[in-house]
């Protein structure tokens, strides 16, 4: 139980295109999903919470009209990379819970490369 | 503000040994859980053991144990007869309290090596 789907699972693109990247919890509800950016030999830095039905909410330093969060129902999460360019380039992680006490269970993670 | 350990960068050890991995945290805070995420090189991130702090006994799945000194504030991992599946990064967890967005503290991670 508790999977959660990432995809796409790699992303090359040129320069200035706009990269959608999806989140879905295939056998659980869940409230909250997170979206992290993890660069190389680093750890996990979170860039937004998304509850369903709201608007996400950014850590200090990241770009909502960058990174565009959509939360539309209990099961899919969607990261929007838009215009993006060469440092946007790394691996994207989403999470899901159900509730506050749940463990976060991850995707396999996106990475992305921007030519 | 809360914070959260890892000592250790790096550790390697022959298959079949025991290792342990160290993690610390600060809170005020007195019932919260605490979580050991492994990431091996495919880079899925795979939770490991989960520690619920009002709970005097330490968790326990499978080959791996964790050491909860909640004085200390301590929550070691331990590995017991290591296998070469187990090499990967290693990093402890701890939510944002009060639970509010349930967000996660991240450790920085220790990459462990097992040797064959």
């Amino acid at each position: 139980g508790a999977v959660v789907s990432q995809h796409p699972s790699w992303v090359i693109c040129k320069s200035g295109t706009s990269v959608k990247i999806e989140c879905r919890s295939l056998d659980f509800q869940a409230t909250t999903m997170f979206w992290y950016r993890q660069f190389p030999k680093q750890s996990l830095m979170l860039m937004a919470t998304s509850n369903e039905g709201s608007k996400a909410t950014y850590e200090q330093g990241v770009e909502k009209d960058k990174f565009l969060i959509n939360h539309a129902s209990l099961t899919l999460s969607t990261l929007t990379v838009t215009s993006a360019h060469p440092e946007d380039s790394s691996f994207y992680i989403c999470s899901a819970s159900s509730w506050g006490n749940q463990p976060q269970h991850f995707g396999d993670g996106t990475r992305l490369s921007i030519l | 503000a809360q914070t959260v350990t890892q000592s250790q960068p790096e550790m390697s050890v022959q298959e079949a040994e025991t290792v342990t991995l160290s993690c610390t945290y600060d809170t005020s805070e007195n019932n919260y859980y605490l979580f050991w995420y492994k990431q091996p090189p495919s880079r899925q991130m795979i939770l490991v053991i989960r520690q619920e702090a009002y709970k005097q006994q330490n968790a326990t799945e499978n080959r791996f144990s964790v050491n909860f000194q909640k004085a200390a504030k301590s929550f070691s991992l331990k590995i017991s007869d290591s296998q070469l599946g187990d090499t990967a990064m290693y990093f402890c967890a701890f939510p944002v309290l009060p639970y509010s967005n349930y967000q996660l503290i991240w450790g920085a991670g220790t990459k462990l090596i097992i040797k064959p």
